[in-house]
């Protein structure tokens, strides 16, 4: 079935430090790709999204592009900030499918 | 803006007690889900809906039950809690494949 895998954490950064958190997926046919935040004590939010291959979601100076040839989704960011610290989600949903998929999320800490 | 409306934010049962989580969305979507969030697990689907009336299982259905009379609510029901049923509840709701909107959970412990 779906699947998606990404980077264990904790991450661990210093503010400014450029930020890149692994995904990569197993579907059939061509999924929709999602990256969630969630800050602590809080739901997740949607941060950005691919419905296609080639496509670049970016949003708050995150960024991701849809790799169908490494079905990959990797998150990246410039230079973080400690407001980032949170827990990030990757995750897929097939256009056929009722549900979405995520991954086990990644714990960011990014230091002053 | 309300969104997904979860209640109550924490919870603490016996062994063997019942008890429902509510989830209200104010955003006419048809589609509602209830996750279960275990540290460093991700989120597990128990019970879906995509529409009022309508109700499948997920993932991890075993020991809760939900129902949809309308399309606003969306209540999932543990009848006799366990403690394998201490987590985080999320509920959240969609219009048909379009992104999720999640509520701010349901910490629930049962002792």
């Amino acid at each position: 079935g779906d699947s998606v895998t990404q980077m264990e954490g904790p991450v661990t950064l210093s503010e400014e430090a450029f930020l890149t958190i692994n995904c990569t997926y197993t579907a059939t046919g061509y999924p929709s790709l999602f990256w969630y935040v969630q800050y602590p004590g809080e739901g997740l939010q949607l941060l950005l999204k691919a419905t296609k291959a080639d496509d670049k979601g970016s949003n708050k100076g995150f960024e991701a592009t849809y790799r169908k040839e490494t079905t990959s989704f990797h998150l990246e960011k410039g230079s973080v900030q400690v407001s980032d610290s949170a827990v990030y989600f990757c995750a897929l949903r097939r256009d056929t499918e009722n549900d979405m998929r995520f991954g086990a999320g990644t714990r960011l800490t990014v230091k002053p | 803006n309300a969104g997904v409306t979860q209640t109550p934010k924490f919870r603490i049962l016996k062994i063997g007690q019942s008890m429902t989580l509510q989830c209200a969305q104010d955003m006419n979507h048809n589609y509602m889900y209830w996750y279960r969030q275990d540290p460093g697990m991700g989120l597990k689907l128990i019970y879906y809906s995509v529409g009022a009336g309508i109700t499948d299982k997920g993932e991890v259905p075993n020991g809760y039950n939900v129902s949809r009379s309308t399309t606003e609510d969306f209540p999932l029901r543990l009848e006799l809690a366990a403690p394998s049923q201490t987590s985080v509840y999320f509920c959240a709701s969609s219009y048909s494949a379009s992104p999720l909107h999640f509520g701010d959970g349901t910490r629930l412990s049962i002792l």
